[in-house]
């Protein structure tokens, strides 16, 4: 059991190139959500998903694009990279019902020069 | 909307200090409230959750209570290790509207020295 699993750690971009974060689960959770980590920010909500199909904006998604193919899978798109984006980016799932806790991966650290 | 504000860090202890991290919280209704930990290099665990109002929600020797009144989840510890030196969130899940959505604190740097 992995749990949430995040490729790739790091990534180099140059402005203006495209590219996918992936994020994978194995426990079956309906819900997904994508988070960026800055200094001195918290985490902030990107885009999430309440079941595969269904997606839908958080509070900072211009510049992402998501899409649910699966229950497992929620790829995060970078189109055109911007130094804007450089950030950590986490990947968490949410069991939904009674339980509340969200679990995060490991993060993908991007850096866009 | 919601928001979360603790104090800022870092805070920097002697092993075996007691440990206090303010959290206060401003939603409507009823939230649930949480505590995660980020060790060096890795990402957020759950550290604990508090579901209602004077719930206390206890995990690894940490600590919080869940006060409505005060509207406020103050993490806490009696006897900090080295390897609690972390940085700690505070965040909240509103009972109405998103439910993926977290709303988080700035996080605290924890520092724990010998």
């Amino acid at each position: 059991n992995a749990g949430v699993t995040q490729t790739p750690k790091f990534q180099v971009l140059k402005t203006g190139q495209s590219m996918t974060l992936q994020c994978a689960q194995d426990m079956n959770h309906e819900y997904m959500s994508w988070y960026r980590q800055d200094p001195g920010m918290g985490l902030r909500l990107i885009h999430y998903s309440v079941g595969a199909g269904i997606t839908d904006q958080g509070e900072v998604p211009n510049g992402y694009n998501v899409s649910r193919s699966t229950t497992e899978d929620f790829p995060l798109r970078l189109l055109s990279a911007a130094p804007s984006q450089t950030s950590v980016y986490f990947c968490a799932t949410f069991p939904g019902g009674a339980r509340r806790e969200q679990y995060f991966g490991p993060g993908t650290r991007l850096t866009v020069t | 909307g919601d928001s979360v504000t603790q104090m800022e860090g870092p805070v920097t202890l002697s092993e075996e200090a007691f440990l206090t991290i303010n959290c206060t919280y401003t939603a409507t209704g009823y939230p649930s409230l949480f505590w995660y930990v980020q060790y060096p290099g890795e990402g957020l665990q759950l550290l604990l959750k508090a579901t209602k109002a004077d719930d206390k929600g206890s995990n690894k020797g940490f600590e919080a209570t869940y006060r409505k009144e005060t509207t406020s989840f103050h993490l806490e510890k009696g006897s900090v290790q080295v390897s609690d030196s972390a940085v700690y969130f505070c965040a909240l899940r509103g009972d109405t509207g998103t439910a993926s959505k977290l709303t988080f604190g700035t996080g605290t740097r924890l520092q724990v020295t010998l």
